[in-house]
């Protein structure tokens, strides 16, 4: 069974603009969580979705938003870039309630100038 | 809310010696376990759980961890480590009453090194 697939893999955007990510959840999870990787915050939650819709977010500001589709496919986007934005991106699946056990794509990795 | 702290940001140990990655855990509701380990540029992948039952929990690649709810510990064991499982770890915690709703906390992680 292929694993959680995250798109792209690396993104260079500048201040101000704004940034899609994508993750494809493992065939029939039907949870995603997303979470930021900083060296300086380590893992942090962002928001998860099931069903389509939107359970729990993280402390994050309105800037991150994110959806999920029919087909459980997530994104992510990040509107008006800040540098303090550079971070690696993990997106997470799982079949029932993601507290259970996700499992983790490669990450995005996206760098803010 | 939960939070999870891990003692040691750096463990070297010499190859084929035995490891313990510490991990504490603060919640006031009851919580299921995690470790995951990180190779560099990938994602995080699981290797083990404690959702219930046995407090001994054996996971991949030969690690095991123990939960110990008097102490809320999670300490992660190797006997035997290899130059491979140089990576870092995460202890991660989920509230168990909010049927996982929340995401994962995560520690801030410990860098195994393995020194031939």
């Amino acid at each position: 069974k292929a694993g959680v697939t995250q798109t792209p893999r690396y993104l260079i955007k500048t201040r101000g603009q704004q940034v899609t990510l994508s993750c494809s959840p493992i065939s029939g999870h039907r949870s995603v969580s997303w979470y930021q990787q900083t060296p300086g915050q380590g893992l942090q939650f962002l928001f998860e979705y099931f069903s389509e819709t939107q359970r729990n977010k993280g402390n994050f500001p309105g800037r991150f938003s994110g959806r999920q589709f029919s087909n459980s496919r997530s994104e992510m986007n990040v509107s008006t870039l800040e540098l303090g934005d550079s971070a690696l991106y993990l997106c997470a699946s799982s079949f029932g309630r993601s507290g259970y056990e996700q499992y983790f794509g490669p990450g995005t990795r996206l760098t803010v100038t | 809310a939960q939070s999870v702290t891990q003692l040691d940001s750096q463990v070297p140990v010499f190859e084929e010696a035995p490891v313990e990655l510490r991990c504490n855990y603060s919640s006031s509701v009851s919580v299921y376990l995690f470790w995951y380990v990180q190779y560099p540029n990938q994602g995080l992948q699981l290797l083990l759980k404690y959702l219930s039952g046995s407090t001994l929990v054996k996971g991949i690649n030969g690690f095991e961890a123990e939960f110990n709810k008097s102490q809320t510990s999670f300490h992660l064991r190797k006997p035997s480590v290899h130059i491979s499982d140089t990576a870092e770890y995460f202890c991660a915690v989920s509230d168990r009453s909010g049927g996982g709703a929340d995401g994962l906390t995560f520690g801030k992680g410990t860098h195994l090194i393995i020194q031939p």
